[in-house]
């Protein structure tokens, strides 16, 4: 089954750009799926097909994806922006998450 | 508005069942993929199952031939069956709302916890 891995945490501080990676085998023939989901809440859509943002959503979150390596790029950090980030794709009839990532901002 | 409402879980003993609903409103259940999502506490989203605007199934194989989705068009809404249910089923369960032709989840539920346990 396909798995995809994504760094446990990662820190940045106020004002600064956070990179988030999800590995995964030739994920960049897939189309990859971001999730924001703050404690206690359901989760959130920032970016889906790669680079596409839902309504709503703002411009500081950006993805892409390329080889094994897709990746959220938070710019400009927010406190507002802690939360927990898991990447998503569909393979073989599946839906398969990332491991997610706890994101800090410091 | 748009939203998805599930029933309340519940605490279940191992070996039962409990069915799951997932009300909607602002959008036709029918004519989108729907899926259930869980969660088990301090763990990440896992995927469970889906169906498709057409009627077709999906499993996820940890739930495979214990769980079944379905819905009730004349209702709006979403369903879960679970059969034999195990302690690690215990978790958060999300309905979502597929977003077309991208195979992602553009709106949750809140959410319901279910408790296996003795």
């Amino acid at each position: 089954s396909y798995e995809l891995t994504q760094p446990l945490s990662v820190s940045v501080a106020l004002g600064q750009t956070a990179r988030i990676t999800c590995g995964g085998n030739n994920i960049g023939s897939k189309n990859v799926h971001w999730y924001q989901q703050k404690p206690g809440q359901a989760p959130v859509l920032v970016i889906y097909s790669n680079t596409n943002r839902p309504s709503g959503i703002p411009e500081r979150f950006s993805g892409s994806n390329s080889g094994n390596t897709a990746t959220l790029t938070i710019s400009r950090a927010q406190a507002g922006d802690e939360a927990d980030f898991y990447c998503q794709v569909w393979d073989s009839s599946v839906y398969v998450f990332g491991t997610g990532t706890k994101v800090t901002v410091l | 508005e748009v939203q998805l409402v599930e029933s309340e879980g519940g605490l279940i003993q191992p070996g039962g069942s409990l069915r799951l609903s997932c009300a909607a409103s602002g959008f036709t259940v029918s004519s989108n993929y729907m899926s259930w999502v869980r969660q088990a506490p301090g763990k990440g989203l896992e995927w469970v199952s889906v169906i498709h605007s057409g009627g077709t199934t999906f499993y996820a194989d940890s739930v495979k031939g214990r769980f079944a989705i379905s819905r009730d068009n004349s209702k709006n809404t979403l369903y879960l069956q679970m059969n034999s249910l195990r302690v690690e089923d215990t978790a958060v369960y999300h309905c979502a709302r597929g977003v077309p032709a991208a195979y992602a989840f553009d709106i949750w539920g809140q959410g319901t916890m279910v408790t296996v346990s003795s």
